[in-house]
């Protein structure tokens, strides 16, 4: 079983469209995250989840907004998408920080790969 | 979460062991030092994480220094399938995030 799931690993859309992208995690875990990583490589954390409840959003543009029905599952919803989305999308989970669990790790999905034409 | 710096890569041959340093001279008491690793087209892996002993797991090893300025990761054996970039990260009790640096990309010859 994949730990955490996400999908389509693929997508290819054109400007100005929306689309999400979907998570699951079937480890237990009580917070799920988004990151970013762009063309140069670098992981950059978007949102993060905490039992359903959203606990941090660095600075993302109103066009992405994440929802999590419940804490097994952390989709990303995207509008009006621009080139510069174009990007390689991490879905993650982790035991719940606040319990003083930081030695935990984060286990990450295999990633979505969005083209934007 | 403080900061830490790596190389920007390295190379090994394969089967010899690499010891992959990291510095973080802001760490403070509560950081506990992360290695993670991503292999091409897939996403991070957890390696180790450690406070202030040094650990041993199946994948790695974790050296921290004693005054936990520095630490590094050693992989005793190296295959090709270790090349990859390790990040090392700090993670402390005030903040939920994994913050990503730019990590060491290892190269591990034949």
């Amino acid at each position: 079983d994949t730990a955490v799931s996400q999908t389509p690993k693929y997508l290819v859309t054109q400007m100005g469209n929306d689309k999400s992208i979907k998570c699951e995690q079937n480890l237990g875990h009580d917070t799920m995250y988004w990151y970013k990583q762009d063309s140069k490589k670098f992981l950059k954390i978007m949102f993060s989840y905490n039992n359903k409840e959203l606990i941090i959003n660095e600075t993302v543009p109103n066009r992405f907004s994440p929802k999590s029905p419940d804490k097994a599952h952390l989709n990303l919803h995207i509008n009006s998408l621009e080139l510069g989305d174009s990007a390689v999308y991490f879905c993650a989970s982790s035991q719940d920080w606040s319990r003083g669990r930081q030695g935990y790790g984060y286990t990450f999905g295999s990633g979505t790969r969005l083209t934007v034409v | 979460d403080a900061k830490t710096t790596q190389p920007n890569s390295m190379e090994s041959n394969e089967e010899e062991p690499v010891h992959l340093p990291c510095n973080h001279s802001t760490i403070s008491g509560t950081d506990y030092i992360h290695w993670y690793r991503q292999l091409p087209s897939q996403g991070p892996e957890y390696v180790i994480h450690g406070l202030t002993s040094n650990v041993n797991n199946r994948m790695a090893s974790l050296a921290i220094a004693e005054d936990r300025k520095s630490s590094t990761l050693i992989l005793h054996r190296a295959t090709l399938r270790d090349a990859a970039v390790y990040y090392c990260i700090l993670r402390n009790n005030a903040g939920n995030m994994l913050t990503f640096g730019g990590g060491t990309r290892l190269m591990v010859k034949p």
